[in-house]
């Protein structure tokens, strides 16, 4: 009930192109719903995250849909560039033990060819 | 600049060897976490912490334990190393009150373990 289940495990893209990761949760009292972007030999970072009772948020070429009823979720990445190589993870986030934990997803690695 | 440390990028220990994993953060975060990361599984929680000297298990705590002594350090210690605990290790920090949206988790930049 706490998973969150993130596909595909891996994407490859033309530059231009629009990858778009999807993620499925089951625990209704999941109420935040970030993204993490991970380069090689970094830590993730937060990327974009949402709320249930949106169903949209853009910020440049990255987009958050949400469909609160199907309980998914999904990141958009238009015009993709080399530079979005990377991987992403989808998260959940609730209180659970006197703190807002994260739940992830089993992460995409994206890559975009020139 | 925000700012997570660990102690080490990379780490090669022995089977039943001891090992401590250091975090330092220098946001003044109440919460501390460890994570493992490994490919197809993502992230998973082993321990956090929401204060000093407090602790709280987190989805694979069996086989590690933490210290948290100062609030800006959070150490895992692997009590006898195993091979099945050869993975990458991510420490992160967040505040602890707010609306959900402040509860970003801030990572430093792994430490990859290697148990031989």
């Amino acid at each position: 009930q706490q998973q969150v289940k993130q596909s595909p495990q891996s994407l490859i893209v033309q530059k231009g192109g629009i990858p778009i990761i999807n993620c499925a949760y089951e625990n209704t009292a999941f109420d935040y719903f970030p993204w993490y972007q991970q380069f090689p030999g970094k830590g993730p970072a937060l990327l974009i995250a949402i709320r249930p009772d949106v169903s949209e948020k853009k910020e440049g070429r990255f987009t958050i849909s949400f469909n609160k009823s199907a309980k998914q979720f999904s990141l958009h990445i238009m015009d993709s560039q080399p530079g979005d190589s990377a991987t992403y993870f989808c998260a959940a986030s609730m209180l659970m033990d006197s703190s807002y934990k994260l739940i992830f997803g089993s992460g995409t690695r994206l890559l975009v060819r020139p | 600049d925000v700012k997570v440390t660990q102690s080490s990028r990379y780490l090669v220990k022995r089977t039943g060897e001891k090992v401590f994993l250091e975090c330092v953060q220098d946001m003044d975060h109440e919460n501390m976490f460890w994570y493992r990361q490994d490919p197809g599984l993502g992230l998973r929680l082993i321990y956090f912490s929401y204060d000093v000297k407090m602790k709280e298990k987190g989805d694979i705590p069996e086989g590690y334990s933490v210290s948290r002594e100062k609030k800006e350090r959070f150490s895992l210690i692997l009590e006898s190393a195993s091979t099945n605990q050869t993975s990458m290790y991510l420490c992160a920090s967040s505040l602890l009150m707010g609306d959900p949206s402040s509860y970003e988790q801030y990572f430093g930049p792994g430490t990859r373990l290697t148990v031989t």
